[in-house]
């Protein structure tokens, strides 16, 4: 099945700093790739997502780039702001394979 | 729009019983529903995928006889956890995909935690 990595794990910044996520896969049919963002005992929450034939997509402060080749993307928060504090995770997928959820990457946003 | 629901959204039951968890798509039609589990500081790992009118696909390692899935209508499924047990004890998430809208797209329902004494 699809392998799923994100590093870091766990980062902490300063509020106003950017923090930047980077999700690794294996299954290169993969075509869609997500991103979401999960606070404590609540429900993932999609906050940005991109497909194979762009390289980048913006959102204000949140943007994603994509690596077919090398078969990595990455989550990318500007500005960031304590609400941004949560645990995200990539979610590559492609077609009619399953979602297999990366490792997850705790943010911390220090005031 | 795009809202899908969980009940319960918390239980507590005793070791060997059952409990029904629903999922249901509140405004659209889903022909795909997926059910998640979560251990705490964990990622969500799919249990099963379900699709309506047939028997749902389960992954490698869970026991279709202990998690029961069934998606009768495009707008609910139920996960039933039968026989439950201290390890059981989880968070379950369901995600629901619109119908006609590929099954990358996932709407999430607000999660069950369940706890078995």
């Amino acid at each position: 099945g699809e392998n799923v990595e994100q590093h870091p794990s766990t980062l902490s910044v300063q509020e106003g700093d950017s923090a930047v996520i980077k999700c690794t896969y294996s299954d290169s049919a993969s075509n869609y790739f997500p991103w979401y963002k999960q606070e404590l005992g609540k429900r993932p929450q999609l906050i940005i997502d991109i497909r194979s034939n762009v390289g980048e997509k913006k959102d204000q402060r949140i943007a994603v780039t994509l690596n077919k080749t090398a078969k990595h993307f990455s989550l990318h928060i500007t500005e960031t702001q304590p609400e941004d504090s949560a645990v995200y995770f990539c979610a590559p997928s492609g077609g009619y394979q399953k979602v297999t959820f990366g490792t997850g990457t705790k943010l911390q946003v220090i005031p | 729009g795009a809202v899908v629901s969980q009940h319960p959204s918390r239980v507590i039951c005793k070791s060997g019983t059952s409990v029904k968890i629903e999922c249901r798509s509140l405004d659209f039609q889903a022909t795909t529903m997926f059910w998640y589990r979560q251990f705490p500081k964990k990622s969500l790992m799919l249990m099963a995928t379900s699709n309506e009118g047939s028997k749902a696909t389960y992954e490698q390692g869970v026991e279709k006889d202990k998690f029961l899935i069934n998606h009768a209508s495009l707008t609910l499924s139920t996960l039933t956890v039968t026989s439950a047990h201290p390890e059981d004890s989880s968070f379950y998430i369901c995600s629901a995909s619109p119908a006609g809208g590929g099954r990358e797209t996932q709407y999430f329902g607000p999660g069950t935690r369940l706890l078995v004494l």
